[in-house]
């Protein structure tokens, strides 16, 4: 079945670092790929998406790239913020799965100034 | 719109109680989803709906949960009886029509049984 598979946390960084979060999927016929991030007490909020092969998901200085070649959909940012900390969430759907979202198991990040 | 409107924030029960958990999704959007959060296991995916029929309730872990959509604007998520494995925070999330579409969260219900 369809699953998502992100690096384990926590990630601790400084102040305007680079962030790097893995993400690759297995999924059969063509899933649209989601970013979520997850603040401390709140629900999830999406953060960024593509939906085809090649297309590159942006928000808030946040990018990922949808690569079917790799199954991949990793999560940057070239300089991350003390307001960055939270929990990041890959996501997918569509496919086998159909419009039900099937996630990661989250990876926290910590940003420390 | 005031997004995804879950009830309570917070619940704590005694093991073998009855608990309903309670969700008002967005205005106009047709599915409507429930999901279990744990330390352990991740966000879970328990049951969705889609125009208040249930369509995958695979996820729901036993006899004990039901879910239920009577109308457009209200879900339910009913545990009984209630034990202290089922303690977790529980999302409902709504969206509309199509898999590349975002699903809104809501805040969650933070669910402990003693």
């Amino acid at each position: 079945g369809n699953s998502v598979t992100q690096m384990e946390g926590p990630v601790t960084l400084s102040e305007e670092a680079f962030l790097t979060i893995n993400c690759t999927y297995t999924a059969t016929g063509y899933p649209s790929l989601f970013w979520y991030v997850q603040y401390p007490g709140e629900g999830l909020q999406l953060l960024l998406k593509a939906t085809k092969a090649d297309d590159k998901g942006s928000n808030k200085g946040f990018e990922a790239t949808y690569r079917k070649e790799t199954t991949s959909f990793h999560l940057e940012k070239g300089s991350v913020q003390v307001s960055d900390s939270a929990v990041y969430f890959c996501a997918l759907t569509g496919g086998q799965a159909g419009t039900a979202l099937i996630f990661g198991k989250g990876t926290t990040l910590s940003v420390s100034s | 719109d005031a997004g995804v409107i879950q009830s309570p924030r917070h619940e704590v029960t005694e093991m073998g109680q009855e608990v309903t958990l309670r969700c008002k999704p967005i205005s106009g959007h047709d599915y409507l989803f429930w999901y279990r959060q744990t330390m352990m296991r991740g966000l879970e995916l328990l049951i969705y709906f889609n125009n208040n029929v249930p369509i995958d309730d695979s996820g729901m872990p036993e006899d004990r949960f039901s879910a239920k959509m009577p109308n457009a604007s209200f879900s339910t998520l009913k545990i009984q009886p209630s034990e202290p494995r089922d303690s977790a925070v529980y999302f409902c999330a709504s969206s509309l029509w199509g898999s590349n579409t975002e699903a809104f969260f809501g805040q969650g219900t933070r669910l402990t049984v003693v």
